[in-house]
């Protein structure tokens, strides 16, 4: 039980177009989800906190308006890489929490590689 | 905020040692303190956790140590084997529910070798 779906699991694009990346919560309701950010060789960073039907909240020094994040339903939470560049290459990976158990799921991550 | 440290930021020990990895944490009211296994490219698996009203947890190999007075959480791997390779995070949190944040340590690459 608690799995969490990402998608997908690398992209590649161009400097200036924008990204989607989905997470879904496939067996249990997450009100909540979050999203990290992951350079090579460092720990999980967490970006921002999705929250179902309301505004998500954004860590320090993470641009709202570049990185937008959507969480529409009880089951999917979506980020977009707006206008990406070299330096937003990384893995984006979400996580979210099943109330029913201890301990966060993650998905399995998004390598974003932008040329 | 919560911070969380953690050492060594790597550690290679022989097939069947053991392998200890410390975390320091800031908020005393941390009360939750998962570790997480990420292999390389992977997303980050739970592995063992222990909560704020118990001092230690085992699960066959595995163990995780908290001492609350002193703000600090260990992982103890025993009879290590060359598939325990990877990146090893501990975290913590003020668990007040499912919109609790999880603060990461920095990480511990831990190399087993034949």
């Amino acid at each position: 039980g608690a799995v969490v779906s990402q998608h997908p699991s690398w992209v590649i694009c161009k400097s200036g177009t924008s990204v989607k990346i989905e997470c879904r919560s496939l067996d249990f309701q997450a009100t909540t989800m979050f999203w990290y950010r992951q350079f090579p060789k460092q720990s999980l960073m967490l970006m921002a906190t999705s929250n179902e039907g309301s505004k998500a909240t954004y860590e320090q020094g993470v641009e709202k308006d570049k990185f937008l994040i959507n969480h529409a339903s009880l089951t999917l939470s979506t980020l977009t890489v707006t206008s990406a560049h070299p330096e937003d290459s990384s893995f984006y990976i979400c996580s979210a929490r099943d109330y029913r158990k201890d301990g966060y799921t993650f998905g399995s991550g998004t390598r974003l590689t932008v040329v | 905020g919560e911070n969380v440290e953690q050492h060594p930021s790597t550690l290679s020990v022989q097939e069947g040692d053991s392998a200890v990895i410390k975390c320091t944490y800031s908020d005393s009211a941390s009360n939750y303190f998962p570790w997480y296994k990420q292999e390389l490219g992977k997303r980050p698996q739970l592995i063992i956790d222990i909560r704020s009203n118990v001092g230690e947890k085992k699960d066959q190999r595995i163990a995780v140590t908290l001492n609350k007075t002193a703000k600090h959480f260990s992982l103890h791997i025993t009879e290590t084997q060359p598939e325990d390779s990877a990146v090893y995070f501990c975290a913590a949190i003020v668990d007040t529910g499912t919109a609790s944040k999880l603060t990461f340590g920095t990480g511990t690459r831990l190399q087993v070798t034949l």
